[in-house]
């Protein structure tokens, strides 16, 4: 059963405009999210994490933001800017027990900016 | 130039011919990690290791095998590939053990069709 669920497989936003990036999860054990970034040929890369004991986190054009009793997490991309055209996954943790070591990833969602 | 190093890029293979694909990280990390990417299906954990001579299991390690002989490398073995596993397949290593506060590096990926 997926535990972190992007339910958007695309969006597509004009340059310059907000591009946000939607995530649920179902397990209330998770306390730290992440989000990658997929270009086409190449391997995910990190762009911006979030702790559960906070709301918001900035980074340059991107802020992720965590509603923690939604079980949801969004990514703002501000300004969007074509290169930022790629595939973007959730990937979420839990602190303890069996699950450490674990990194649970959604589907994704292709973004698309268009100038 | 710190990285992850996956070889091969590609592979065609047919049923039930054993086959490997190494993984290779330059940065002393302890966590490693593989992964599989299908369409609609995002990225799932096969197996992941803490350190040298410990592993355990992700979502989907059915037909796989791995090893952690030495903290640099990781392979991973398909005894008798089957046409399931067509898969395009990515190693990930992260500095500490829990890769729940560290971003994970990710290999640039093998593409693996099975016949």
């Amino acid at each position: 059963d997926q535990q972190v669920k992007q339910n958007s497989p695309s969006l597509s936003v004009q340059e310059g405009r907000i591009s946000i990036l939607n995530c649920d999860y179902t397990n209330s054990m998770f306390d730290y999210f992440l989000w990658y970034k997929k270009y086409p040929a190449e391997g995910p890369t990190f762009l911006i994490s979030i702790s559960s004991i906070k709301d918001k986190n900035e980074d340059g054009r991107f802020t992720v933001f965590l509603n923690k009793s939604a079980k949801h997490l969004s990514l703002h991309i501000v300004p969007s800017q074509p290169g930022d055209s790629a595939v973007y996954f959730c990937a979420a943790s839990a602190p303890r027990g069996s699950t450490l070591g674990r990194l649970y990833f959604g589907r994704g969602t292709q973004l698309t900016v268009w100038p | 130039e710190a990285q992850v190093t996956q070889n091969p890029r590609y592979l065609i293979t047919v049923t039930g011919k054993k086959l490997t694909v190494t993984c290779s990280q330059n940065m002393n990390h302890e966590y490693m990690s593989w992964y599989r990417q299908d369409p609609g299906l995002g990225l799932r954990q096969i197996y992941y290791s803490m350190n040298v001579e410990v592993t355990d299991k992700g979502d989907v390690p059915e037909g796989y095998k791995v090893s952690r002989k030495e903290k640099r490398n990781f392979p991973l073995i398909l005894e008798s590939p089957s046409p399931n596993q067509t898969s395009l397949y990515f190693c990930a290593s992260s500095v500490n053990k829990g890769a729940r506060r560290e971003k994970l590096f990710f290999g640039s990926g093998t593409q693996l069709s099975v016949l």
